[in-house]
């Protein structure tokens, strides 16, 4: 069936980098994207989402990237920290269902 | 602090029990969700239910059930227990059904289930 990936399994990244992490999907009809931050032992955060009306988003420190024509999305996080370090999973949401389908995830490690 | 709240945390059983993880959703809330999380498979969605309704469902096995009570707090069954059932699972909670964008889906803590 369709789904959601995650082009790499880690990143490393130094304190103070920009870090990018990359989603691949598939469905066509997913009209809303999340993307969710897991710390050890935790549950999923959630960090910004996205419609697909949009090609991007800025929070505090973080930025989504929606390209529609290729079916991928990014999360930018500026001036990375240590407690950044994580798992970075996107979702997509199809239009008309309320259920998320979640991609493999990124482990973000950040060097002091 | 998401506002979901999932007990136990920690739950060590044998082989054939049954279990049963309870969830309370955020304050207003009123879709609660289950997903399992395992190292090989990632987050996969079990099942949803609505204001007391099952809306949608998911990879969730027969051996699985669950309801969702009046006062909207959720209970998720765990039946004839294997050693592959050892995973993470959480609850999650959403003002709305869905159907709309923008209807954010909070996560509780989760409860570790490990199976002997």
């Amino acid at each position: 069936g369709e789904s959601v990936g995650l082009h790499l399994p880690t990143l490393s990244v130094q304190e103070g980098d920009n870090s990018i992490i990359n989603c691949a999907y598939s469905n066509s009809a997913s009209d809303y994207f999340i993307w969710y931050k897991q710390e050890s032992g935790k549950g999923p955060q959630f960090i910004i989402d996205i419609r697909s009306n949009m090609d991007k988003r800025q929070g505090q420190r973080v930025t989504v990237l929606l390209n529609k024509t290729v079916k991928h999305l990014s999360l930018q996080i500026a001036a990375t920290q240590p407690g950044d370090s994580a798992v970075y999973f996107c979702a997509e949401r199809s239009s008309g269902y309320s259920t998320l389908t979640f991609g493999k995830g990124t482990m973000l490690l950040v060097s002091p | 602090d998401s506002g979901v709240t999932q007990t136990p945390k920690h739950l060590i059983t044998a082989t054939g029990q049954r279990v049963t993880l309870r969830c309370s959703p955020r304050s207003g809330d009123l879709s609660v969700y289950w997903y399992q999380q395992s190292l090989d498979q990632g987050l996969q969605f079990l099942i949803q239910y609505y204001n007391g309704e099952e809306r949608a469902k998911g990879n969730i096995l027969e051996r699985f059930s669950a309801q969702q009570f009046p006062d909207l707090h959720s209970e998720l069954n765990l039946s004839s227990l294997e050693l592959g059932d050892s995973a993470l699972y959480f609850c999650a909670s959403s003002v709305e059904d869905g159907g709309s964008s923008g209807n954010t889906i909070y996560f509780g803590e989760g409860s570790w289930l490990t199976v002997v």
